[in-house]
């Protein structure tokens, strides 16, 4: 299968930082990107569609002046958590399709954050 | 909208056989996908079912009913790294990203 990979895997700031992390596709061009994050025991939730050469599509709750994405190639796409505080620790996970008419989603490993 | 529903969990023994089972509602449908999640680590693609009927790859095999908005995941000869959630995720339109339930964590014990 097609390779994502995502950077950091770990993350520990100091509140009022801003932290970004990176998604790449290794071997294929992806037009579009996904950023899901997870809390402990819960569900995946998607936070926002990152397309190519475009502005990020967000998920209604999420907001888009704090988790700012760019994705400024094929293939990589960036989150930025601005500001962090702790109740935005948590498992942030990147997704692409490795192209167009295939709908499988391979994912990144997730980087674990965790704001002080 | 949608609707998943999933056992939240399950065990099984190593060696056995263990069924997944899902249901689902959609506004829409262009298939159906089943991922593994380890603790700790991202998902991993598993099956993805577009037409009614079984897919089998090796150990894993996945079954779609459309018309019964139904799927299920089968196991066998369970391992013990099979132990992790399995999580069924219905595909509506071509291009969105997958939206995923909390999924089904299966332990499996020796």
């Amino acid at each position: 299968g097609a390779v994502v990979s995502q950077h950091p895997s770990w993350v520990i700031c100091k509140s009022g930082t801003s932290v970004k992390i990176e998604c790449r596709s290794l071997d294929f061009q992806a037009t579009t990107m996904f950023w899901y994050r997870q809390f402990p025991k819960q569900s995946l939730m998607l936070m926002a569609t990152s397309n190519e050469g475009s502005k990020a599509t967000y998920e209604q709750g999420v907001e888009k002046d704090k988790f700012l994405i760019n994705h400024a190639s094929l293939t990589l796409s960036t989150l930025t958590v601005t500001s962090a505080h702790p109740e935005d620790s948590s498992f942030y996970i990147c997704s692409a399709r490795a192209w167009t008419g295939e709908n499988i989603q391979y994912f990144g490993a997730g980087t674990r954050l965790s704001v002080l | 909208g949608q609707n998943i529903d999933q056992p939240t969990e399950m065990t099984a023994t190593e060696g056995a056989i263990v069924q997944i089972n899902c249901t689902y509602q959609t506004s829409g449908f262009n298939g159906l996908f089943w991922y593994q999640q380890h603790a700790g680590e991202a998902p991993t693609f598993l099956s993805y079912n577009v037409l009614d009927g079984l897919e089998e790859k090796g150990r894993f095999s996945s079954f779609l009913s459309r018309s019964k908005g139904y799927s299920y995941l089968l196991l066998k000869e369970l391992q013990m790294k099979d132990s992790a959630s399995y999580l069924c995720a219905p595909f509506n339109q071509a291009g969105t990203a997958l939206i995923f339930g909390k999924g089904t964590t299966l332990s499996v014990s020796s």
